[in-house]
This record gives C-alpha cells, structure tokens and sequence, in this order.
C-alpha cells in the first residue's frame, strides 16, 4: 500500500543506547510530524517538518532528541543515551498540505522499550 | 496555548445504542482547526473529520455526526447505532496559532458489547 511506513515496529534498548526510528511518508506530502504516545495518553507532539526544513522542534523533550529529514521525503527520529522515560511509540504523521491544517495520515508506530 | 479535554476517559455501551464522546477545547485564536481521529486496538490513528472554526455547520456521515458549538468550546462526536467494530480510542485535536503543532486529548476508550 501507499501508506506511511515506520521501521522498525518494536525496539529495545538498553539504557544509554542510541537509537534511530524511520519514517518513510507518503510520495508527495509536504508535511511531516513526529508524535509520542505513552500508555494511556494521547500523541505529544514532538517536531514538525515542511519538506526538509524543521520548523518546529518545541516538543522534543530534550537535547538527547534529534530528527532529520533531508531530503524532504524520508525522515528519522534519533535518540541518544535513551532513558526509561523514553519508552513510548513513536508515531510519524504525514500531510498532503502545509502545517498541522489538514488531516494527517499516521504510521503504525515504533514501539520504544528501555530497559 | 491550546488544550482540549476529553473528560469520558472509557465508556461502555451495548451494541445499537447511541454514544456521544466530548471534546472541549481551549484556544486564543479566533482561527482554528478541530479533528477527530480514531485508534483502533490495531494501534494506527485513522483521521475522521476536520473542521475549521469559521464552519459552525453540524455534520453527519452515516452512522458518526459531529456537533461543533464554538459558544460553548466543544465539537462533540456521536455515533448512532454502535457497533462492536466502532470499539477504538477516539481522539480530539485542535492547531492554532502557527498552524504546526498539533494538540491531542488524552482520548475517549469505547467499549461496545455486543
């Protein structure tokens, strides 16, 4: 299908670890978000993209986060020296229009557990 | 800053009866945007209806209607005649202001049984 696609689908990670979770959005969409979902919560807004450029990076939790999105198509949310905290899914959200105006098209989540 | 609530954090209904879910929401701008989204136990959000704060007209899709009053801050979803498949996470969301960040209710759990 032409969906967004996340990789990988569940991750752990020792405490201190790095890692890196992969969005692939839809062919064309201009924006692109990404989310965090803790057990029982709603998503928590993290960082938004236009193309390549992030112009809104105000809910990345701490300096340890870092997304990228290069090329304006595939993006990636890397996280240094993971914590338990850290442990959520990870959901990338793309869009056809510019900003959060429009209806986004969610990924299936990459599931985070720091051990 | 924006918020919105969803205060129904689970509800239970038996299958056909009426169901309606509350969002009510908080914002300084007079444009603004309201969505509904739908989770369910598979895990993806799936986008159900957008509005924007100038279309106050109440809107109906089969068996889902949407009541937005911008008097009273809420955009409120009923579903008529539920079914064990409408059984899911439901989700307000609001973006104003810059238009980039998206904010997200806590979330509606709907049981129905049948």
């Amino acid at each position: 299908g032409a969906g967004v696609s996340q990789s990988p689908r569940y991750k752990v990670a020792k405490r201190g670890q790095d890692v890196a979770l992969r969005c692939d959005p839809i062919s064309g969409h201009v924006s692109l978000f990404w989310y965090q979902q803790a057990l029982g919560q709603g998503p928590e807004f993290l960082t938004y993209f236009q193309n390549e450029a992030q112009l809104d990076k105000s809910g990345l939790p701490s300096d340890r986060f870092f997304a990228e999105r290069p090329e304006g198509s595939v993006s990636t949310l890397k996280i240094q020296r993971t914590q338990q905290e850290d442990s959520a899914v990870y959901l990338c959200a793309s869009s056809l229009g510019d900003r959060g105006r429009y209806e986004q098209y969610f990924g299936p989540g990459t599931r985070l557990t720091v051990t | 800053a924006q918020k919105v609530t969803q205060a129904q954090t689970e509800i239970s209904v038996v299958e056909k009866e009426d169901v309606t879910l509350d969002c009510v929401y908080e914002t300084r701008d007079t444009t603004y945007y309201l969505f509904w989204y739908k989770q369910p136990p598979s895990g993806e959000l799936v986008f159900l209806i957008r509005r924007n704060s100038f279309d106050e007209q109440n809107e109906i899709s089969g068996r889902y209607s949407w009541n937005f009053q911008k008097s009273t801050s809420s955009f409120n979803f009923t579903i008529t005649a539920s079914q064990v498949v409408d059984s899911a996470v439901y989700f307000c969301a609001l973006v104003s202001g810059g238009y980039q960040k998206v904010t997200f209710g806590i979330g509606t759990k709907l049981q129905v049984i049948p």
